[in-house]
């Protein structure tokens, strides 16, 4: 009931197409779901986060879409360019306190590589 | 912004020998900071949780006596990997919760260890 599913497990895309993340979730207790970014040897960097209160948000290129009632949300990063090549993270945490406060569940990741 | 900094970046030991991570939060207070693994081209596991001033609770599986963790102070967690062996190989990544970023948690840039 912890996991969340991420696909694809790789992406290649051409410069200005569509890069698209699916994540699926199980717990209905999540209520934070954030994107992570992360380079070769580096830490992940947090992209976009979104509540279950909205079903969507838009930070410059990139969008999370949110469906509660499936309990899928999506990274889409508009105009992908060769500089956004990085390994992708779907994530999902309560925020409702107690123990499990703040405690990320990590999808599988997906390497995106985006061709000049 | 909230900045974690992680020490060392890199680091090669001997079979037996242990070896200390340092994590700190530069410009706010943490009172959890979490530790996770992670294998090359996988996702993150969170080892444990680290609560300034109380143990840290291990996830299922992580051996506590072999990853021991202090958080003794708001903003400073150490990982020591004790008496390595080289299957403990892996990166090591830290994260700190700060309260008025909600689920957004900084991470440290990790630290890969090599033990030999």
């Amino acid at each position: 009931q912890q996991q969340v599913k991420q696909s694809p497990q790789s992406l290649i895309v051409q410069k200005g197409g569509i890069s698209i993340i699916n994540c699926a979730y199980e717990n209905t207790a999540f209520d934070y779901f954030p994107w992570y970014q992360q380079f070769p040897g580096k830490g992940p960097a947090l992209l976009i986060a979104i509540r279950p209160d909205v079903s969507e948000k838009k930070e410059g290129r990139f969008t999370i879409s949110f469906n509660k009632s499936a309990k899928q949300f999506s990274l889409h990063i508009m105009d992908s360019q060769p500089g956004d090549s990085a390994t992708y993270f779907c994530a999902a945490s309560t925020l409702a306190g107690g123990t499990s406060y703040g405690k990320l569940t990590f999808g599988q990741g997906t390497i995106l590589t985006v061709h000049p | 912004g909230a900045v974690v900094s992680q020490h060392p970046s890199w680091v090669i030991c001997k079979s037996g020998t242990s070896v200390k991570i340092e994590c700190r939060s530069l410009d706010f207070q943490a009172t959890t900071m979490f530790w996770y693994r992670q294998f090359p081209k996988q996702s993150l596991m969170l080892m444990a949780t680290s609560n300034e001033g109380s143990k840290a609770t291990y996830e299922q599986g992580v051996e506590k006596d072999k990853f021991l963790i202090n958080h003794a102070s708001l903003t400073l967690s150490t990982l020591t990997v004790t008496s390595a062996h080289p299957e403990d190989s892996s990166f090591y990544i830290c994260s700190a919760r700060e309260w008025a970023l909600a689920g957004a948690h900084p991470f440290g840039s990790g630290t890969r260890l090599t033990v030999v």
